[in-house]
């Protein structure tokens, strides 16, 4: 069936050190959305990418979309303690539902 | 505008009790969904409704677990009996009516416990 894979499970990284996170599809993506779960919390939308080789910017944080539209990505510069938290991208399925990731888990080394 | 509403917060059963969660999606909203979060994982798709239709419940152990969205507003989903497994996360999330293309907004879930 149509599978979202995400990597890396986990990363640890030092404050102010960058942070990126991949996903793969199986199939070609119509959009992919990222969200943000802080620990504990509900997760949150981020954004939407929908162009082949698209790239946006909030802040600190770059999304790109594969140009096959089977892959993308979110990098974080020079991350902070508030950037703590499961990244999550989703893509819809031919079903009419959402596939969601498995999640990549930022953690700040103390 | 507010947000999604979920209730209870929390709740401890013991296995083979039932439980019932509540959910009120944002004013307009006509997709809900419910996923089932288990610690460490993503959401797991339970149920979708588009207003009081059934769009998607293939992943909705049917034996034990309800859901329904009467009057194609608030929503309720229901664990009868309950099993260890069971012990999770419940989230509510609703979006606009082109589901794929539009956000899906969360309540705060409710996490289950089971004994």
């Amino acid at each position: 069936g149509q599978q979202v894979m995400q990597i890396p499970q986990y990363q640890h990284v030092q404050e102010g050190e960058d942070f990126t996170t991949y996903c793969n599809s199986s199939t070609t993506l119509s959009n992919i959305q990222w969200y943000k779960q802080r620990p504990g919390g509900h997760p949150v939308f981020l954004i939407q990418l929908v162009k082949s080789g698209e790239v946006k910017k909030q802040k600190r944080l770059t999304f790109q979309f594969g140009e096959a539209k089977k892959n993308s990505s979110l990098h974080i510069t020079a991350t902070q303690t508030t950037d703590v938290g499961t990244y999550f991208c989703a893509g819809p399925s031919r079903a009419y539902q959402l596939i969601w990731g498995a999640g990549t888990k930022l953690i700040i080394k103390p | 505008e507010a947000g999604v509403a979920q209730s209870p917060r929390y709740k401890i059963i013991e296995k083979r009790q039932s439980v019932a969660f509540w959910c009120n999606p944002i004013s307009g909203h006509a997709t809900l969904y419910w996923y089932q979060q288990i610690l460490g994982q993503g959401p797991k798709l339970l149920i979708q409704f588009q207003n009081n239709g059934v769009v998607d419940d293939s992943q909705l152990p049917k034996d034990r677990f309800s859901a329904e969205r009467l009057k194609g507003v608030d929503s309720t989903l229901k664990i009868q009996p309950a099993k260890l497994e069971d012990s999770a996360v419940y989230l509510c999330a609703s979006s606009g009516t082109d589901s794929l293309n539009q956000p899906q907004h969360f309540g705060d879930g409710t996490r289950l416990s089971i004994l």
